[in-house]
Formats: C-alpha cells, sequence, structure tokens
C-alpha cells in the first residue's frame, strides 16, 4: 500500500491554463505539506495543513490554492499556469503535535509539471 | 532564522570506501536536524535525525551523523559504499525558539553521491 500517493505523476499544459495535483495520505497522519523542487534540486516549503487548517503559508504567488477536503487529503490548484512553475511538487504528511515538526515526514512520489 | 549549508554539490567514492557528505547549519535556539535520500525519480525518505537526544545518531542502510554543536556540523558518515547507495542526499534543519512550535524544515541544497563499481 502506497503511504503518500500524487496523481498525476507528470503533468504537461500550456501556459495560462489552470491545473490541479492531488494528494493522498493513508497513514492517519494530521499533517500535510506541499513542497516545491526546481530544477537545480532546491526544495521549499510551500504550504502546511494541520487538521484541514493552514499553518504556514510560505510567500508563494496566490495563483497556488491548496485545499484539504478532509485530514487524508491536500489538493494543490494552480490558476494561470506561467513557464517559471515548471518544477517537481512533492506532497509530504507526518503527525505532528501543536505545530512542532520534528517528526519524520512522509513524501510521495512527486509530480513533474512541465509548462509550456 | 535557521539555514544549512551543504559543502558539497557532488560527492563520488568507490564502492567499499567510506563516505562523508558534509553539513553546517545555523540556528538560533534548539536545532532539530535530518538527513533525507532521494534515489532518482523518486520521493525523499528520512535517513535519520537528531532531536536533542545523543548526539550520535543513527540511520537506516549504515549511514549516521554527528552532531557538534561546537562546529554547528551534522556531517554524513558511512563506512563502506554500496551502488545502491548513490543518490541526492539533503540535509534539513528546524528550530525551535521557546514558547512556540519548531518552524518548518529548511532544506540544503542537496549532494550528489556517485558510487563507482
Amino acid at each position: 500500500d502506497t503511504a503518500v500517493s500524487q496523481t498525476p505523476k507528470y503533468l504537461v499544459t500550456q501556459m495560462g491554463n489552470d491545473k490541479s495535483i492531488k494528494c493522498e495520505q493513508n497513514l492517519g497522519h494530521d499533517t500535510m505539506y506541499w513542497y516545491k523542487q526546481d530544477s537545480k534540486k532546491f526544495l521549499k516549503i510551500m504550504f502546511s495543513y494541520n487538521n484541514k487548517e493552514l499553518i504556514i503559508n510560505e510567500t508563494v504567488p496566490n495563483r497556488f490554492s491548496p485545499k484539504s477536503p478532509d485530514k487524508a487529503h491536500l489538493n494543490l490548484h494552480i490558476n494561470s499556469l506561467e513557464l517559471g512553475d515548471s518544477a517537481v511538487y512533492f506532497c509530504a504528511s507526518s503527525q505532528e503535535t501543536s505545530g512542532i515538526f520534528y517528526n519524520e515526514q512522509f513524501f510521495g512520489p512527486g509530480t513533474r509539471l512541465t509548462v509550456l | 532564522a535557521q539555514s544549512v549549508t551543504q559543502l558539497d554539490s557532488h560527492v563520488s567514492v568507490s564502492e567499499g570506501t567510506p563516505v562523508l557528505l558534509r553539513c553546517n547549519y545555523s540556528s538560533s535556539y534548539s536545532p532539530s536536524l535530518f538527513w533525507y535520500v532521494q534515489h532518482p525519480n523518486k520521493g525523499l525518505q528520512l535517513l535519520l535525525k537528531y532531536t536533542s537526544a545523543a548526539t550520535l545518531v543513527k540511520g537506516i542502510n549504515g549511514f549516521e551523523a554527528e552532531f557538534k554543536k561546537s562546529e554547528t556540523s551534522f556531517h554524513l558518515t558511512k563506512p563502506s559504499a554500496h551502488m545502491s547507495d548513490a543518490a541526492e542526499y539533503f540535509c534539513v534543519v528546524s528550530d525551535y525558539p521557546p514558547n512556540s512550535g519548531n518552524t518548518p524544515l529548511v532544506f540544503g541544497k542537496g549532494t550528489r553521491l556517485s558510487v563507482i563499481a
């Protein structure tokens, strides 16, 4: 069984389109994250949700909107895609207490987004 | 604010020889430190973590790291490299200000480990 799954694995789209990436975890964790990994492999956190509430919202364009319908899902919707959005996006989850982030994060396999 | 510097972007070793991946960090309070590994086209996997317990931390696959506060270092080592160790390795820090939860994870830029047969 896959612990953290993302769909799709690859996404190729035109500039200006709107797209979504889905993430699901079956670990029973209460905290989920989205990270962006650029072409130089640099990983940066974008968002974090704890029990469906947004607790981290780093400086990302407001074209990116996370949505958490329940504790097991954290989807990422991107409006008006730009060339610079091309990257690998990773979802992760962990079991945290009171916003303390030192527990192991389990990562999904990533979604490679290419904007043409 | 916390930060992490991985001193080598690429390390190449022969199979069976020791591995050393260097990491220096900065933090204002009590850091938690991690090493994650990313195999090609895969997600990240935790190798080991330090959270203010023993300074020598043992992880999976024979890796270990030593927290040295005086040197602000958390280097990753393995006595004998295997071909399967070839991957990208990330040093990660999270700080812990008083009366507050930990800060989010901050990743280093990664070190690519190549293992030569």
